[in-house]
Parts: C-alpha cells; sequence; structure tokens
C-alpha cells in the first residue's frame, strides 16, 4: 500500500521562476494538504483540498496556488519565487470526515538561487 | 500560533521508557491532541491522538490530564530509531472540515545508546 508520494525529490528555481510541485494522497484518502516547513522550523500550513476546491488556507500570499484533481492528486504551484520560499515542501493527505489523522509524505526540497 | 508548549529537547537512554511533555493549557472542549515525529529528511509521521480518554496503539501511548491542559507521550522502549523530533499539536476536528495542523517548534528527543 503506497503512501504519499511526491515529486519531484529536490527542485532548484531562480528568483522570479515559477514551480509545480505534485503530491499523489495515500490510497483511499480525499483529502490533500499542503505545507512549507524552513531550515529548524515546524511545517506551517498553506492550504487545504477536498473535492477539488480549496477548503482552507493559512498565512500565504495569493503566489501559492493549487489544484486537486478527480483522482485526489494535488500540485502546489508558487509564482515569482524569492529567496525566502526555499523550503521544505510538504503534502499530507486523510480521508476527509471527523477527526482524520494526516499522513505526510518525504516532501519536495526546493532550492531558491 | 502553536497552543501548545514543548521542552526544547530530552535524553533518553536506549530501552527505558521516554515520556514526552506537552503542555496545552488553553485546549477547548472540541479540540483534539495529537502527537507526531519527524525523523531527520523525512515527513512528519503520525503517532497517535486523544481527546480526553488515555489512547494507546503500537507505537505510544497518551496519557492527557483530567483537566486536559496537558498530555504525556509515552514511548516505552526508546530505541535510537527513536531518535526524532517530537511535535504536540492541539487541532479542531469538525465534521466535513478537517482542522490544520499547528506545528510548533516541537521536542528534540535523543536516545542514547
Amino acid at each position: 500500500d503506497a503512501g504519499v508520494t511526491q515529486s519531484p525529490t529536490h527542485l532548484i528555481k531562480t528568483r522570479g521562476q515559477q514551480v509545480t510541485l505534485r503530491c499523489s494522497p495515500k490510497s483511499g484518502h480525499d483529502t490533500v494538504s499542503w505545507y512549507q516547513q524552513a531550515l529548524g522550523q515546524g511545517p506551517q500550513f498553506i492550504f487545504q483540498y477536498y473535492e477539488e476546491e480549496e477548503r482552507q488556507r493559512g498565512n500565504f500570499p495569493d503566489r501559492f496556488s493549487g489544484h486537486q484533481f478527480p483522482n485526489y492528486s494535488s500540485e502546489l504551484n508558487v509564482n515569482a519565487l524569492l529567496l525566502g520560499d526555499s523550503a521544505l515542501y510538504l503534502c499530507a493527505s486523510s480521508l476527509g470526515g471527523f477527526n482524520r489523522p494526516q499522513h505526510f509524505g518525504d516532501g519536495t526540497r526546493l532550492s531558491i538561487l | 500560533d502553536a497552543k501548545t508548549t514543548q521542552p526544547t529537547s530530552m535524553d533518553c537512554a536506549e530501552g527505558r521508557a521516554a515520556n514526552l511533555p506537552c503542555n496545552h493549557s488553553t485546549i477547548s472542549g472540541n479540540e483534539y491532541v495529537y502527537w507526531y515525529r519527524q525523523i531527520h529528511s523525512q515527513g512528519p509521521q503520525y503517532i497517535i491522538h486523544g481527546l480526553k480518554n488515555n489512547e494507546t496503539n503500537e507505537m505510544a501511548s497518551l496519557i492527557i490530564t483530567e483537566d486536559r491542559k496537558s498530555s504525556t507521550l509515552i514511548l516505552p522502549h526508546a530505541t535510537l530509531r527513536d531518535t526524532a523530533v517530537y511535535y504536540c499539536i492541539v487541532r479542531v476536528a469538525q465534521g466535513g472540515s478537517q482542522g490544520n495542523l499547528i506545528f510548533g517548534k516541537g521536542t528534540k528527543l535523543s536516545v542514547k545508546p
């Protein structure tokens, strides 16, 4: 039973570029959440998708956007990259509904030069 | 901001029980206590969660005080592989819309031979 998978594992971009990160949820899960983790910090919530709609959003600018597909997979897009966007981006999936644990992938390490 | 307070670091001898404390004095009646851990270079791993009763699974036990203002995660027989950052999280869980996870800085647990 495959867990949450993310691609790519590492990525290097330059300031001003755009990036797309991908996530396949754990089998049977229908809800996907994205988190950003800066070095030495805990993960910070970006947004959550359920039924192909953004349901919740954290304190991130509009440069961060996402999408969920009918097969529940998801993409995170970041435009106009800044040096401060360098971080580990984590995807977590869960089964929608009351009180279900989120299960994380191992993330995409994004470095901005 | 995180609603929990945890010690920055703790040590534990291999084979002994590791007891990780967490304060959540402002917890509300509909908020659950979740524990995750993050081993270096991996995504956070779900451990256990609870509302007010003590909980146990194959990984750990969760002891929540009667007033719910604090809790303790117990790893009964710590191994070197349990060395990780442990996050205690208070999460609102509502039907149809999952509360996101607000991570603090966690406790760095070092298990020593």
